[in-house]
């Protein structure tokens, strides 16, 4: 069985400038969360998608991140503008829709900001 | 918030020795997860307990979910140096499917 799988692996950009990353679940998993992993902390998360409507978005920075996940399957997290303090890896996770809190991750998406 | 505290933060141990990390929480979870990361990877589940008082193993992995439900640890035995990584403890609650996850304990092996 496929895993979860991210793109890009890694990105740079400059400040103010904007960037998306995008996902795919595991197949038939309904949720679908974007974390945010800043280095040496563990994984926070943005936003948790169940289909394709949004269940919790409290901790995503609305006024510069946003995401989508029109057909309730891929997905994709946009920052825009930029700033030096989004450096981080962003992880995206997906379970079935039974195991809610049983996730599992993707391999990331390593962001620097310059 | 919930907030979890993993301890301890790092370990650099001898190949062979048992290795023992724990969380707390300061409030009640319904699931405890244990995850490795890698360096450049997403985290790995390695056990996941859903039960208080659940002790679960994965080969040299053996893992428990506390009688109070705010606490959970993780042992590794006869570890190997491939056993390196960042390893995290999560805990699921009642609020929606939300994890929050602990600080982590970076585990090194000396060969």
């Amino acid at each position: 069985e496929a895993g979860v799988a991210q793109s890009p692996r890694y990105k740079i950009i400059e400040k103010r400038q904007s960037v998306a990353f995008w996902c795919n679940p595991i197949s038939g998993h309904a949720t679908l969360y974007w974390y945010q992993q800043i280095l040496g902390q563990g994984p926070k998360l943005l936003i948790q998608f169940q289909n394709n409507g949004v269940v919790d978005d409290s901790q995503l920075p609305k006024d510069r991140f946003s995401a989508e996940r029109l057909k309730g399957v891929d997905s994709t997290l946009k920052i825009q503008p930029a700033k030096l303090e989004d450096s981080a890896v962003y992880l995206c996770a997906s379970s079935p829709w039974t195991r809610g809190d049983t996730q599992y991750f993707g391999p990331g998406t390593r962001l620097t900001v310059l | 918030g919930q907030q979890l505290n993993q301890s301890p933060q790092s370990m650099f141990i001898q190949e062979g020795e048992d290795v023992s990390m724990n969380c707390t929480s300061s409030s009640i979870f319904n699931t405890w997860l244990w995850y490795k990361q890698d360096p450049g990877e997403g985290p790995v589940l390695l056990i996941a307990l859903y039960k208080a008082g659940e002790l679960t193993s994965n080969g040299r992995l053996t893992a428990q979910f506390g009688i109070t439900r705010k606490d959970s640890f993780l042992n590794i035995s006869a570890s190997i140096p491939s056993d390196v990584g960042i390893y995290f403890c999560a805990g699921h609650g009642n609020a929606g499917n939300m994890l929050t996850f602990g600080g982590g304990t970076r585990l090194m092996v000396k060969p």
